[in-house]
Formats: C-alpha cells, sequence, structure tokens
C-alpha cells in the first residue's frame, strides 16, 4: 500500500467551481506539504504544515486554502477554480527534528486537475 | 534567497553512454541536496541525498553525485545510461523550512 495517497488522481472541472485535493499518508509523519509542477517550472511550493496548528504559506499560495484535519490528512481546496491552476498537484510529508533534519521528502502520486 | 539551477531542460543520451545531469545551488552556508527522479505519471521518488560527510553520494539505479563546494555544484552521473531512465529528473535544496526545486532536466535514451 503507498505511504502517500492522493485523491482523485484526475480532475476537470470548470472555471469558477470550487474543488478539494486530498491527501492521506500512514507514514507517521508531522510535516506535509502541498507543490504544483507546472511543464519547465518544476515544483512551486503552495502551503506547508508542520503540526495540525501549524499551517504555513508558500511560494505561491494566492488563490488556494489548505485543511489540516488530523496529523495524516493535509487538504487543498480551490475556492473558484481558474483555467492557470490546471497542473498537477502533488502532496508531500517528511518528519520532523532530529529525525530528518535535512528534509528529505516523500512524494504522493500526484493529482492532475484541468480546469476549463 | 536559496535558488537551484539545472542547466539543460532536455539531455538526450545512448544506451550505455554517460549521463551527466548538472545542477547548482545558490547559498552562503552549503544546503542539504537532493536529486529526485519522476517517472511517467508517478510521483518524486528519491535517488540520492547530500548532508554531511563524504562528498561523493551513491544512490539508487547506480546513480551518483558529487557535492562540490567550490563550484556550488551538485551534478547527476550514472555511466552506462538504459532504456528505463528516461525519465525527468529534479534537484533540490533543502532551504530552512522547504526544499527549493530546479525546473527539471528531461532525460531521452535511445537505442
Amino acid at each position: 500500500d503507498a505511504d502517500v495517497t492522493q485523491t482523485p488522481r484526475n480532475r476537470i472541472t470548470k472555471t469558477g467551481k470550487r474543488i478539494m485535493l486530498e491527501c492521506s499518508q500512514t507514514k507517521g509523519h508531522d510535516r506535509m506539504y502541498w507543490y504544483r509542477q507546472d511543464p519547465g517550472l518544476g515544483l512551486r511550493l503552495i502551503y506547508y504544515s508542520f503540526d495540525v496548528k501549524d499551517i504555513n504559506k508558500g511560494e505561491i499560495s494566492d488563490g488556494y486554502s489548505v485543511s489540516r484535519q488530523a496529523q495524516a490528512k493535509f487538504s487543498l481546496s480551490l475556492e473558484s477554480a481558474i483555467p492557470n491552476q490546471t497542473a498537477l498537484y502533488f502532496c508531500a510529508t517528511s518528519p520532523k527534528g532530529a529525525r530528518a533534519p535535512y528534509n528529505e521528502q516523500f512524494f504522493g502520486p500526484g493529482t492532475r486537475l484541468t480546469v476549463l | 534567497a536559496q535558488s537551484v539551477t539545472q542547466l539543460g531542460s532536455h539531455v538526450s543520451v545512448s544506451e550505455g553512454a554517460l549521463v551527466l545531469l548538472r545542477c547548482n545551488y545558490s547559498s552562503s552556508v552549503p544546503p542539504y541536496l537532493f536529486w529526485y527522479v519522476q517517472y511517467p505519471n508517478q510521483g518524486l521518488q528519491l535517488l540520492l541525498k547530500y548532508t554531511t560527510g563524504a562528498t561523493l553520494v551513491k544512490g539508487i539505479n547506480g546513480f551518483e553525485a558529487e557535492f562540490k563546494k567550490s563550484e556550488t555544484s551538485f551534478h547527476l552521473t550514472k555511466p552506462s545510461a538504459h532504456m528505463s531512465d528516461a525519465a525527468e529528473y529534479f534537484c533540490a535544496a533543502a532551504s530552512g523550512t522547504a526544499l527549493i526545486f530546479g525546473k527539471g532536466t528531461t532525460l531521452s535514451v535511445s537505442s
């Protein structure tokens, strides 16, 4: 079974719709992240959370919001989707503190989102 | 601010040839460095990492990378390419609370 799962894997939606992408992990990690990947731009950080009560904006948080429902769950929402949010979205996790001071991250399989 | 530059968005090699993917970082403090690989329709998988100690790091699938502080580089190599190495490769640096990724290099392997 995958340690980091994302649902849905593919989604097509229309401009203006609200959409939620979900991420769950069984690795027992405290830290969770949302990235988006665009061709030629690599991965860019949207939001990250170091625990249930600690949520932080990343490089490109405008137009997105997140919810950390539990240690194992971290959701990304697009309140009103727009076409330039069409991208591949990845969730990642990492342990905190002394177990991984160098912040190695473990990635889910990705969600391909298309906004028409 | 930390940044990671991958030279060449696309590299093509023949099967059996040397693979060299270039990565440079910018930082006044040597960061922790990573190479990830992304196979088609999959997430990112860690190939190798440099934290401290030995500057030549060996990873999975025969890949290795050498940290060169004087050149601020962390280039990825493999002596002999295999068809299954065709994928996108990302260099990343740990900067405080997050990973900073390069824009990626697509490796194509021809027979």
